[in-house]
């Protein structure tokens, strides 16, 4: 039973180009969490979806950053015109139902802007 | 505004002996508490968690108490062993627009296990 996958693992872009990054959460997963990590700094959570829907956007940038979870698919988070200060870890977290369900965390995608 | 607070940045036990990683929070609506475990490189791994109805929970090595109303809660592991060494972060939930768990993160303690 495959867990949460994210890919790529490691992304380097330059200023100004986009960055996608994809999660496949886990096998019966309907919940996706997108969460960034900062050097020496804890997780911020950004977003929460469900299958095509945007549920809790508000940990999100309003600029550049957008989110989504189509019916078919991994979940995309997309950075227009990337900026040194995006370089993070960011992490994808899925579980099975919202409330007290545990959720289960992706390895994660390191984002070096140069 | 960190409404969840680890104020050990770095932790070094004697393997064998007991390590405590210690959180606090500032958000009375929390009421769901996790700890997870992780390696550079790697993503956080769920350890153990405790509801806000409970003060205590076991799982193996790993106990994690809550105290209300310090609003704080604890991990205790034990006996510790060289495989615990990595960071441990604390998290926090409450349940907000259609039960959504969004999670608040500690910064996290380095626990190191010296043989």
């Amino acid at each position: 039973n495959a867990g949460v996958m994210q890919n790529p693992r490691h992304l380097v872009r330059r200023r100004g180009q986009e960055a996608r990054l994809r999660c496949s959460p886990m096998k019966g997963h309907s919940h996706v969490y997108w969460y960034r990590q900062l050097p020496e700094e804890g997780l911020k959570f950004m977003v929460y979806l469900q299958k095509e829907n945007i549920i809790d956007e508000s940990g999100m940038p309003k600029e550049r950053f957008s989110a989504e979870f189509p019916k078919e698919g991994p979940s995309i988070l997309r950075i227009q015109q990337v900026v040194r200060g995006d370089s993070a870890a960011y992490f994808c977290a899925s579980s099975p139902f919202s409330g007290t369900d545990t959720q289960y965390f992706g390895p994660g995608t390191r984002l070096t802007v140069l | 505004d960190q409404q969840v607070k680890q104020n050990s940045p770095s932790l070094s036990v004697q393997e064998g002996r007991i390590s405590i990683l210690n959180c606090d929070y500032t958000n009375s609506m929390f009421d769901y508490f996790l700890w997870y475990k992780k390696y550079p490189a790697e993503g956080p791994t769920f350890l153990i968690s405790i509801s806000s109805i409970k003060d205590k929970n076991e799982d193996g090595r790993f106990t994690v108490f809550l105290n209300k109303s310090a609003k704080h809660l604890s991990l205790h592991i034990v006996p510790s062993q060289p495989g615990d060494s990595a960071v441990y972060f604390c998290a926090a939930s409450a349940v907000i627009i259609q039960g959504a768990q969004k999670l608040v993160f500690g910064q996290g303690t380095r626990l190191t296990i010296n043989p």
